[in-house]
Order: structure tokens, then sequence, then C-alpha cells
């Protein structure tokens, strides 16, 4: 059995700039979340794709967008960086049922971003 | 809305103590409740979990049990060990199942 893996590791991008992030879920799951920890601090809730669709939204503004392709695979996108985005991105997948909620996630090691 | 709050940190204990962690919750509804590790420079690990009231999580000599009655799910562990030192969030699972809400982390530092 695969684990969820996240590309790259690490990223440095300046203000201003767009970055994407990749997310490979574990075998079997159909639901990915997206995570941004500051450090310090948890995990903050961007957002979750199931089955290829946006499946509820944290508190973060449109410039972060994502996409879930059928192999359930996912991309982070971020427009106009900050330098308050700069964090540990974390991905996690779990496998989930139209009409119920899903388990345990289960995380990626994370992307750091640095934002200058 | 749903938070999760935790015992501030760092907590520095000597190798063989005894440690308790404590969380608890505020949530409408039945959610499920999670302590997830993170070592140094890794992603989160799940550590245990309880899915209704009074369930008790263990795994690798922690244990934590699922009090609705005081909202709380505190981490426990007899004798920690080296090994241990990670930051520990508590977190639960809404009753739609869709969004985590994560606790600010409790740094633990075990010396030899």
């Amino acid at each position: 059995e695969t684990g969820v893996t996240q590309s790259p590791t690490h990223l440095i991008k300046t203000r201003g700039q767009q970055v994407t992030l990749r997310c490979s879920s574990q075998s079997g799951h159909n639901t990915v979340s997206w995570y941004q920890q500051a450090l310090g601090q948890g995990p903050q809730f961007i957002f979750q794709y199931y089955r290829e669709e946006e499946n509820g939204r944290g508190n973060f503004p449109p410039r972060f967008s994502g996409l879930q392709f059928p192999n359930y695979s996912s991309e982070l996108n971020v427009n106009a960086l900050e330098l308050d985005d700069s964090a540990l991105y974390l991905c996690a997948s779990s496998l989930g049922t139209s009409g119920r909620r899903q388990e345990t996630q289960y995380f990626g090691p994370g992307t750091r971003l640095l934002v200058l | 809305g749903n938070s999760v709050t935790q015992m501030e940190g760092p907590v520095t204990l000597s190798e063989e103590a005894f440690l308790t962690i404590n969380c608890t919750y505020t949530a409408t509804g039945y959610p499920s409740l999670f302590w997830y590790v993170q070592y140094p420079g890794e992603g989160l690990q799940l550590l245990l979990k309880a899915t209704k009231a009074d369930d008790k999580g263990s795994n690798k000599g922690f244990e934590a049990t699922y009090r609705k009655e005081t909202t709380s799910f505190h981490l426990e562990k007899g004798s920690v060990q080296v090994s241990d030192s990670a930051v520990y969030f508590c977190a639960l699972l809404d009753n739609y199942g869709q969004n985590f809400v994560f606790g600010p982390g409790t740094r633990l530092s075990v010396l030899p």
C-alpha cells in the first residue's frame, strides 16, 4: 500500500508569483484535503476534494484553488503569493462515501513553501 | 464554530515519567476525536482515534478516552521514552465529516 506523497518537498518563491503543489493520495482513497501549517501552529483546513469536486472550504481567499484528477491525485494552486503564505502545506487523503462522513485522514510529509 | 484547545507546551519530562496532555473541544453533534503526532521535519502521523462517547483509543502505549460529558480527550502514557519527543495535535472531525479542526499542538521533550 502506497502512502500519501507530496512534491516538491521544499520551494522558494517571491511575492506575487504563483505556485502549484502536488499530492498523490493513498491507494484506494478518493478524498483529498489540503492544510496550511504556519510555524508553531496547528494545521488550518484549506479545502477538500471528493471525487474531483470541491467538498468543503475553510477560511482562505479565492487565490487558493485546487484540482483533483480522475486518479484522485490533487493540486493546490496559490496565486499572487504573499509573505504570510510561507508555511508547511499538508495534503491528507481518506476514503469518503457520498452522504456519509469520511473517517481518518492520512497525511503526507508536506511541502515547505518560503515566500521572499 | 468547532474548536480544539490543548494545554500549552512545551512539556519537558524525564524518561519513564507519566504523561498527560489535556485536550478539550467545542463542537455540535457527535465529532470523532483524534491525536496526531509530528516528529521534527515530518508530516502528521495518526496516533489514535475515538469515534463515539466513552470509546478509548490506544496505540504504542498512548491512550485517550472520549468524554462527552466533559468534552475532553486527554492523551496519556504511563512511561515516556526519549523517542516520544515530538509535537502532539488533538483534532476533531466534524459531524459532517468534511473538516478536521486541529488544536495548536503541544511540544513534548523527553530527557534521558
